[in-house]
C-alpha cells in the first residue's frame, strides 16, 4: 500500500522562483491537506480540501495555492519562495470518519529557500 | 494562541523507566488524537479518544481523555529505545472537523 506519496522529498531554491510540491494518496480520501512544520511553531495548517474541486485556507495560507482536480492528488504551489517558506512540507489525507478518523501524512518534502 | 500545550517538551531517560506526558487546554474537544512522528516522517497515529475519562492502552502505552475533554496524557511503561520519537497531540472541536488543534509537541528519547 502506497498510502500518501509526496515528491520531492528534497529541494532547495533561490528566492523568487516557482515550485510544486505533489501530493497524491490511494486510499479513496475526500479529505486532503498540506502542513508545514517548523521547529517551535509545530505543526501549522496551510490548506486544505474536503474533495475534488473544494479547496480552502488553513491557519498560514499566504505565499501558497492549491487545486483538486482528481480525489487522488493535491499539489501545493509556491509562486514566489520566499526564505520565509524554509521548512518541512507534509500532505496529510483522512477518511470518511470526520474529526475522529486517522490522518495518514506523507513522508514530507524538505524545502530550503535560500 | 496555542490551544494545547503540551509539558514536557524534552525528555531523556533511561530504558526502562516510566513516563508522562501531557495535553492541557482550557477548550472542549470532541475528540483528541495521539500521534508519534520519528525523524525524517511524518506522524504516525497512536489512538484517538472521544469520551471523557475514557482510558486506552496499547501495549504499554496508556492514554486517558480528561473528565471534561479539555486534556489529556500519554503514560509510556518501561520505555524501551523504540519509543523514542516525538509525540503530538491534536484535538477536533465540536462543530469544525476540518482543522485539527496541534499542540508544539514532546520529544522523547529512550537511552539504552
Amino acid at each position: 500500500n502506497a498510502g500518501v506519496t509526496q515528491t520531492p522529498k528534497f529541494q532547495v531554491l533561490k528566492t523568487g522562483q516557482s515550485m510544486t510540491l505533489q501530493c497524491a494518496q490511494d486510499m479513496n480520501h475526500e479529505y486532503m491537506s498540506w502542513y508545514r512544520q517548523d521547529p517551535g511553531m509545530g505543526l501549522r495548517l496551510i490548506h486544505y480540501s474536503v474533495g475534488a474541486g473544494i479547496t480552502d485556507q488553513g491557519e498560514v495560507p499566504n505565499g501558497y495555492n492549491v487545486s483538486r482536480s482528481t480525489t487522488e492528488d493535491f499539489p501545493l504551489r509556491l509562486l514566489s519562495a520566499a526564505p520565509s517558506q524554509t521548512s518541512v512540507y507534509f500532505c496529510a489525507s483522512r477518511g470518511p470518519q470526520g474529526s475522529t478518523g486517522e490522518l495518514f501524512f506523507g513522508e514530507g518534502s524538505r524545502l530550503t529557500v535560500l | 494562541t496555542q490551544l494545547l500545550e503540551q509539558s514536557p517538551q524534552f525528555l531523556s531517560i533511561q530504558e526502562g523507566e516510566n513516563l508522562t506526558v501531557y495535553c492541557n487546554s482550557s477548550s472542549v474537544f470532541s475528540s483528541l488524537q495521539w500521534y508519534r512522528q520519528e525523524p525524517g516522517e511524518g506522524p504516525v497515529l497512536l489512538v484517538t479518544v472521544v469520551t471523557g475519562g475514557e482510558v486506552k492502552k496499547l501495549k504499554r502505552l496508556t492514554f486517558q481523555f480528561g473528565d471534561a475533554r479539555k486534556d489529556s496524557s500519554l503514560h509510556i511503561t518501561a520505555a524501551q529505545p523504540g519509543d523514542t520519537g516525538l509525540y503530538l497531540c491534536a484535538g477536533a472541536k465540536a462543530g469544525n472537523n476540518r482543522k485539527l488543534i496541534w499542540g508544539l509537541g514532546t520529544s522523547l528519547a529512550v537511552n539504552p
